[in-house]
This record gives structure tokens, sequence and C-alpha cells, in this order.
């Protein structure tokens, strides 16, 4: 049982380049969230995940797109990466329990130089 | 705008010294309140969900207090040790959003030897 499985660990993109980051998770969870963490500052919704198929805006989407065609998946999506983006990107899911605990992957740290 | 305030935002503690730290939240529409433990370089782990006014979890030396009414929760560390040095972050769910998080920007906690 892995969890919730992130890749890349590391990434540097040059400023227009485009990227996916990949996340996974083993335990049939419904719910899948993409978060942001700035330096100084709290984890961030991107994107967020109800189930196969059912995606929905966070906090700040913008520049991002998510994808979910099976329920162990969630890419986010990077079109035209900016410094902007500059971040350590961790995925999230969790059962369907309503207030139900968050299981985090190890996060993705991007730098856009 | 909703958002959870937690302080302080770094404490620097003795080993043995017992300490604890505050997380501040909209009192309405509250559905859950989530403590995690994060350490450097790992993912965030759950510690504790609470959902009624009064409640009090305990994990060996970390507990926590939950008050709805007037939107506060406290994180209490008995007897530091230098393996609790991590960030403490506190999350909430909303009673119109039960899966969405918000998230504090967390209290670093470093303990010394």
């Amino acid at each position: 049982n892995a969890g919730v499985t992130q890749t890349p660990k590391f990434r540097i993109l040059k400023i227009g380049q485009s990227m996916t980051l990949q996340c996974t998770q083993d335990m049939n969870h419904n719910y899948m969230y993409w978060y942001r963490q700035d330096p100084g500052m709290g984890l961030k919704l991107i994107y967020y995940s109800v189930g196969a198929g059912i995606t929905d805006k966070g906090e700040v989407p913008n520049g991002y797109n998510v994808s979910r065609s099976t329920t162990e998946d969630f890419p986010l999506r990077l079109e035209l990466a900016a410094p902007s983006q500059t971040s350590v990107y961790f995925c999230a899911s969790r059962a369907g329990t309503d207030g139900g605990e968050q299981y985090f992957g190890p996060g993705t740290r991007l730098t856009v130089t | 705008i909703l958002n959870v305030e937690q302080s302080p935002q770094s404490l620097h503690v003795q080993e043995g010294d017992s300490t604890n730290f505050t997380c501040s939240f909209p009192s309405s529409n509250f559905y859950a309140l989530h403590w995690y433990r994060w350490e450097t370089a790992k993912s965030p782990e759950a510690l504790f969900v609470m959902t009624l006014n009064g409640d009090e979890k305990k994990k060996g030396r970390i507990s926590a207090t939950l008050n709805t009414k007037e939107g506060y929760s406290y994180l209490y560390i008995k007897g530091s040790q230098p393996e609790d040095s991590a960030t403490y972050l506190c999350a909430f769910n909303l009673v119109s959003g039960t899966y969405k998080y918000i998230f504090g920007t967390g209290t670093r906690l470093k303990v010394l030897a």
C-alpha cells in the first residue's frame, strides 16, 4: 500500500515550457486535491476532484489544468510555466467521509526560471 | 475571505518543556477542525480531527481541544522532545463545503536538546 505518490520529486522548467505533475493514490479515495505551498504561506488549493470525471477550481487555479479519468490518478498540467509558479506542489486524497483526514503525497519541488 | 490564523508563527523550547499553540477560525458554518504535523522534507500527517464543541483528543504527549463557539483550537505538547520539532498546521472544513480544507500558515516548533 503506497498511499499517495507523486512524480517527479524535483523539476526545473524554463519560462513558457509545459509539464505534467503526476499523482496516484491506491486507497480508492474519491476526493483528490492539488495544493501549492509558498514560503511563509499556508497550503493553497489549486484544484480538487470529488470523483472520476468531476473536477473543480480551488483558490488559485490560474495557469493550471487537471483531469480525473480514473479514481487513482489526478495529474496537474502547467501549460505555459511562469516564475510565479515556482513552488512546492502537494497532492492529497481523502475517503468519502465528510471532514475526514487527508493523506498527502511527498511533494514536487518546481522551479521556473 | 475565510482565514485561519495560527499563533505563534514559530517557537523554540527546551527539551522537557511543555508548550501550546493556537488555531483561530471563523465560528460560523463550521464543520471540522484538523491538526497536521509536518516535518521538514516530508509531507503533512494527520494528528487529530475534531468536530464537536468541547472535543478533546490525545495522542501520546500531544493533545488538542476545540471551542467552536468562539472559533479556536489549542494544541498542547507535554514534555517536548527533539523529535517533536516540526510545523503544526491546522485546517478547517465548512458545513457548506466539507470537502474543502482551509489551512493556516502553521506554527514552526523547534525543540532544543
